[in-house]
């Protein structure tokens, strides 16, 4: 089983700031990695797929990158409805999610 | 737009077993790999189960393997996941998700709608 390691688990952050959100995988992934966004009972939400490429109707503020063991999300401007957990996912190889990073507002 | 609605879920007893559905709505639910996915509360997103578009290839989590079948039937839109010898472990929000692509291979293997989820509490 490809483990997913997210980090840090929880990510404080003032609104307008910038949030970077690292994902490793145990082994290579190739870019079958996506991320998806949750808030408290709520569904989670498609954010990135193919490490990089944006959902439909997803901001430009969200944006990832990596490829094979290492991967980022970045939030480049923190809006308020942007605090929530996130989720790295690889498909690669069956599925497996990481465990999470919270981000609050600090 | 695109809607997954899950239903059967509640509570029950250890070693007793339940029927969650997924009903799907706007798109050709017949060219999907649909997914299960659970989360126990407080806790992180666990994959549990994968359908093929046309069952043909299923997929489990080894943490159900042998105790919950999933299975779909294409002219009704609906998925389902038979769980069975249920565990106070097994207590979770199940989510239905869809297929990213119909396209094969594993870059299409993406989960891309989601439904509202069904809590299922396995308690004495």
């Amino acid at each position: 089983e490809i483990v997913m390691t997210q980090s840090p688990v929880t990510l404080s952050v003032s609104p307008g700031e910038r949030a970077t959100l690292s994902c490793r995988a145990s082994q290579s992934v190739s870019s079958n990695l996506a991320w998806y966004q949750q808030k408290p009972g709520q569904a989670p939400r498609l954010l990135i797929y193919g490490a990089s490429t944006r959902a439909t109707g997803i901001p430009a503020r969200f944006s990832g990158s990596g490829s094979g063991t290492e991967f980022t999300l970045t939030i480049s401007s923190l809006q308020s409805e942007d605090f929530a957990f996130y989720y790295c996912q690889q498909y690669n190889n069956r599925w497996t999610f990481g465990q999470g990073t919270k981000v609050e507002i600090k | 737009e695109v809607q997954l609605v899950e239903s059967g879920g509640g509570l029950v007893k250890p070693g007793g077993s339940l029927r969650l559905s997924c009903a799907a709505s706007a798109f050709n639910f017949n060219s999907y790999t649909m997914n299960w996915v659970r989360q126990p509360p407080g806790k992180g997103l666990e994959w549990v189960s994968s359908i093929s578009s046309s069952s043909s290839h299923i997929y489990y989590a080894d943490s159900v393997k042998g105790r919950f079948t999933i299975s779909r039937d294409n002219a009704e839109n609906s998925l389902y996941l038979q769980m069975s010898s249920l565990r106070a472990e097994d207590t979770a929000v199940y989510y239905c998700a869809k297929g990213g692509s119909i396209l094969t291979g594993p870059a299409s293997r993406y989960f891309d709608y989601w439904g509202q989820g069904a809590l299922v509490t396995v308690s004495s």
